[in-house]
């Protein structure tokens, strides 16, 4: 696609709810990033992939956040039992090929804002 | 103290006056320096790169870095009610395969 597509775009889960958003990248990139932003807050690095490598989890705020991205394209960013306080927007970008962290373009899709009631 | 650090503001300027933003980052190693804009419900967009010290001009954006006080700053010429939104400070930390984020500084230009 020509950008970074995330959905769903909105998502209300009822606390202890397992919820699931997807992040489709602009084809050919091979870095993914996962970053949550709180309302006010900057986004806050939760997860990189190059490929369908994981090699930073670093930012994972608890075992309850899982991320995968098994065929190096598609990612999905799951949270079980979900908590008050893990509403936040959850953004996705991906960089491409030969430009990695050194251009700093990391391109951004509109972000999954989800609501734990 | 956090890695990347940004007052919040808001910043008010009036239209067609000098905006300055302002970045301090811990990590003396730090290589790469990056401003990006998110206007309200959008996603970060990046409008300035810097890697060495001193200044670099877009247009009417001028990022400036001096690495020996650990400070980046965006400066934007000509203000225009359109560029009201948050500027976002990112570093590379020296060693990391990320970016990381300064908490952001609300701008609003008044006509």
């Amino acid at each position: 696609g020509a950008g970074v597509s995330q959905s769903p775009r909105y998502k209300v889960a009822k606390r202890g709810q397992d919820v699931a958003l997807r992040c489709d990248p602009i084809s050919g990139h091979v870095s993914l990033f996962w970053y949550q932003q709180a309302l006010g807050q900057g986004p806050e690095f939760l997860t990189y992939f190059q490929n369908e490598a994981q090699l930073d989890k670093s930012g994972l705020p608890s075992d309850r956040f899982f991320a995968e991205r098994p065929e190096g394209s598609v990612s999905t960013l799951k949270i079980q039992r979900t908590q008050q306080e893990d509403s936040a927007v959850y953004l996705c970008a991906s960089s491409g090929l030969g430009q990695g962290l050194n251009t700093g373009e990391l391109f951004f899709g509109e972000g999954s804002r989800l609501t734990v009631l | 103290q956090k890695e990347v650090e940004q007052n919040s503001g808001p910043l008010s300027v009036p239209e067609g006056a000098i905006a300055s933003l302002n970045c301090t980052y811990s990590d003396r190693g730090s290589q790469s320096f990056f401003w990006y804009r998110q206007y309200s419900g959008k996603s970060p967009e990046l409008i300035m790169s810097i890697y060495s010290n001193g200044d670099k001009e877009d247009g009417r954006f001028t990022a400036q870095l001096n690495k020996a006080s650990q400070y980046v700053s965006l400066l934007i010429r000509d203000s225009q009610p359109s560029d009201s939104a948050t500027y976002l400070c990112a570093v590379n930390l020296r060693g990391y395969n990320k970016l990381i984020f300064g908490a952001g500084t609300r701008l609003a230009v008044h006509p």
